[in-house]
């Protein structure tokens, strides 16, 4: 299994709701990470987990909350989120940090409104 | 921080060849990735770059100069699946680990 998997691929959600972006990889990869793409613009890191542990935390407002349940599966919760935040999010795994050569999932394409 | 240029947008004719160019200024530099992304799609792993020289992979090929902050994706033989984003990408050493900062990515658009 060479996949990333992410859920929902598409979701739409007011500025009060709360909802979680789910990934998964099966390919025994210890580092998995977020990053947030808009439209014409390349991805942008937002976290980094490493051994499920938080390594990097690029300055990602507080409303984006990451979490690493286990080495397979890694979540995005969204509160409060803005209009602004609209945008394709995607999951990618490698096999640690030291090897960069990252697998993406297809994103959730998120729209706030 | 990073500085990452790449031309916006490029125009090929299938069967040819086209050259995309990525300068770089960085701290920290590991690496170099290009990756190809299709419209709405995820993006996908072309090369990586970590010694100066010509890497080739089929009709792909990268190149990376470190001492000028340059490198190069040639794309030969094109065909009309080629058309799409191509993000040149720079793996930095940070505290927390090495990451990758992307560049605005070229649209490449083939043509018959």
């Amino acid at each position: 299994d060479t996949e990333v998997t992410q859920t929902p691929k598409h979701l739409v959600m007011g500025m009060t709701n709360k909802k979680s972006l789910k990934c998964e990889q099966h390919m025994g990869h210890r580092a998995m990470y977020w990053y947030k793409q808009k439209a014409k613009k390349p991805p942008e890191l937002m976290f980094v987990y490493s051994y499920e542990k938080l390594s990097i935390n690029e300055s990602v407002p507080s409303r984006f909350s990451p979490e690493c349940p286990n080495s397979s599966l890694l979540n995005l919760h969204l509160h409060a989120l803005q209009p602004e935040d609209s945008a394709l999010y995607l999951c990618a795994s490698s096999q640690d940090l030291a090897d960069n050569e990252q697998f993406f999932g297809p994103g959730t394409r998120l729209t706030v409104l | 921080g990073q500085n990452i240029d790449q031309p916006t947008e490029m125009t090929a004719t299938e069967g040819a060849i086209v050259q995309i160019n990525c300068t770089y200024q960085t701290s920290g530099f590991n690496g170099l990735f290009w990756y190809q992304q299709h419209a709405g799609e995820a993006p996908t792993f072309l090369s990586y770059n970590v010694l100066d020289g010509l890497e080739e992979k089929g009709r792909f090929s990268s190149f990376l100069s470190r001492s000028k902050g340059y490198s190069y994706l040639l794309l030969k033989e094109l065909q009309m699946k080629d058309s799409a984003s191509y993000l040149c990408a720079v793996e930095v050493l940070t505290g927390g680990g090495n990451k990758l900062t992307f560049g605005t990515g070229t649209q490449l658009k083939v043509e018959l």
